[in-house]
């Protein structure tokens, strides 16, 4: 069964610290990984997007990093900001167009002053 | 260039009753896809329209139709509401080729009483 996992489900830190989120999966045939951030009320934003030949994609302070051995990926956010507080959600793409999306069910981030 | 708009914003409706919600998507995109997001379920994928055609779903009932227009605006339709049927509607659209991102708009909030 394709399935996607993230951890921590929460988590808390205070700005200018550095956090990483865990996600892994089980898809197939893999197509692609995205990391979107969606802050509370609004539609996800896309911040990385990596296939399976690419191991590490940054934007900004958020890095991405994927193993498509192990089925993992990661996203890094470097000196955080109160702004980074939203949800993380990891999506896998299956199929032979990327077509079949898999959610994760988020990270949410908290940053305190 | 405009991001993808989604109207209403806010929709409160009866049991029983029937809905539509509307999308239009980032000029040029092709492909419209239509997501659920619930706090217990997160987000959850309904199905996709390419070029008017349906091309993929999701496992959602029969009361989830859709449809997409020759500009590549798509509507939603909900039959016969269902208490459970509150969510947040999320459209995304994309140029729909493998390795291209997804940008989804801000949301339909859906509440049925």
């Amino acid at each position: 069964k394709n399935q996607v996992e993230q951890s921590p489900q929460s988590l808390i830190i205070l700005e200018g610290k550095n956090c990483t989120l865990q996600c892994n999966y089980t898809v197939s045939p893999f197509s692609n990984l995205r990391w979107y951030k969606q802050d509370t009320g609004r539609g996800p934003v896309s911040l990385t997007i990596m296939t399976f030949s690419e191991n590490t994609k940054s934007n900004g302070r958020y890095t991405a990093t994927l193993d498509a051995d192990t089925k993992q990926s990661s996203l890094h956010i470097t000196a955080s900001q109160l702004s980074d507080s939203a949800s993380y959600i990891c999506v896998v793409s299956a199929g032979n167009y990327g077509q079949n999306f898999v959610f994760g069910p988020g990270t949410r981030l908290s940053v305190l002053p | 260039k405009a991001g993808v708009t989604q109207t209403p914003r806010y929709l409160i409706k009866t049991r029983g009753q029937q809905v539509t919600l509307s999308c239009s998507p980032i000029s040029g995109h092709r492909s419209v896809s239509w997501y659920q997001q619930t706090p217990g379920q997160g987000l959850q994928f309904l199905f996709e329209y390419f070029s008017e055609t349906q091309r993929n779903k999701g496992n959602f009932p029969g009361r989830f139709s859709g449809r997409q227009f020759s500009n590549s605006r798509s509507e939603m339709n909900v039959s016969t509401l269902e208490l459970g049927d509150s969510a947040l509607y999320l459209c995304a659209s994309s140029l729909g080729r493998v390795g291209y991102g997804y940008t989804f708009g801000s949301g339909t909030r859906l509440t049925v009483v």
